[in-house]
């Protein structure tokens, strides 16, 4: 069964330390594989997706992320975390095969960039 | 270009009535769906439409009903309010065609069934 976990429900940093928010999934095909981001009180904005191509998707407001087919990993990475990305992440994805475009969804994790 | 356009953004309903959650998009998407979101629950698909006319149950359908009539709009009914319909439902569309690029959602409806 198609299935997404965030393994952690809150994930505190310093800012201007590196971030890492984590995701892992399973599917039987092909995987699209997409960050969404929560700001309170507003709806998801899309951060990057990965379909096919470069293990390592460049997306907004400076996040990346690396998919590793090997581990069926897929986190979500920023160099320098701001106190503005605090916010809810969701990590999703879709079995690429057919044309369903049904998303599975991870239960997020809530970020905190402390100053 | 307003995106997905969602009304209203608060509501009050008390146990047994009914109302419409609107949800319209003006970028020509096929896919439509509805999201409910609850704390720990993340999301959780409710309905979903691949097409004018064509509608489909998502993970948890039961209290809701929908219809498509046209491209544009997508609304969401509940014919009998529950206090178990408390959340914050949100509404998503994607683009036409083969190829799958993610979700445009719109600003959330929050709905307190009292």
């Amino acid at each position: 069964a198609q299935s997404v976990a965030q393994p952690e429900d809150q994930v505190n940093v310093a800012e201007g330390n590196p971030l890492t928010v984590k995701c892992t999934y399973s599917v039987s095909g092909n995987p699209y594989l997409f960050w969404y981001v929560q700001y309170p009180n507003r709806g998801l904005q899309f951060l990057l997706k990965y379909i096919t191509g470069d293990n390592l998707v460049k997306g907004s407001y400076g996040f990346e992320a690396e998919f590793n087919k090997s581990q069926t990993s897929f986190h979500l990475k920023k160099p320098s975390a701001l106190v503005s990305d605090s916010a809810l992440y969701f990590c999703a994805v879709r079995d690429g095969a057919g044309n369903n475009r049904k998303l599975i969804w991870g239960l997020g994790t809530s970020l905190a960039v402390n100053p | 270009n307003a995106g997905v356009t969602q009304t209203p953004k608060f509501q009050v309903l008390k146990t047994g009535q009914s109302m419409t959650l609107q949800c319209a998009q003006d970028m020509n998407h096929e896919y439509m769906s509805w999201y409910r979101q609850d704390p720990g629950m993340g999301l959780r698909l409710i309905h979903y439409s691949v097409g004018a006319g064509i509608t489909d149950q998502g993970e948890v359908p039961n209290g809701y009903n929908v219809s498509r009539s046209t491209t544009e709009d997508f609304p969401l009914r509940l014919l009998s309010a529950a206090p178990s319909q408390t959340s914050v439902y949100f509404c998503a569309s994607s683009l036409p065609g083969q190829g799958f690029y993610g979700y445009t959602f719109g600003s959330g409806t929050r709905l307190t069934v009292v």
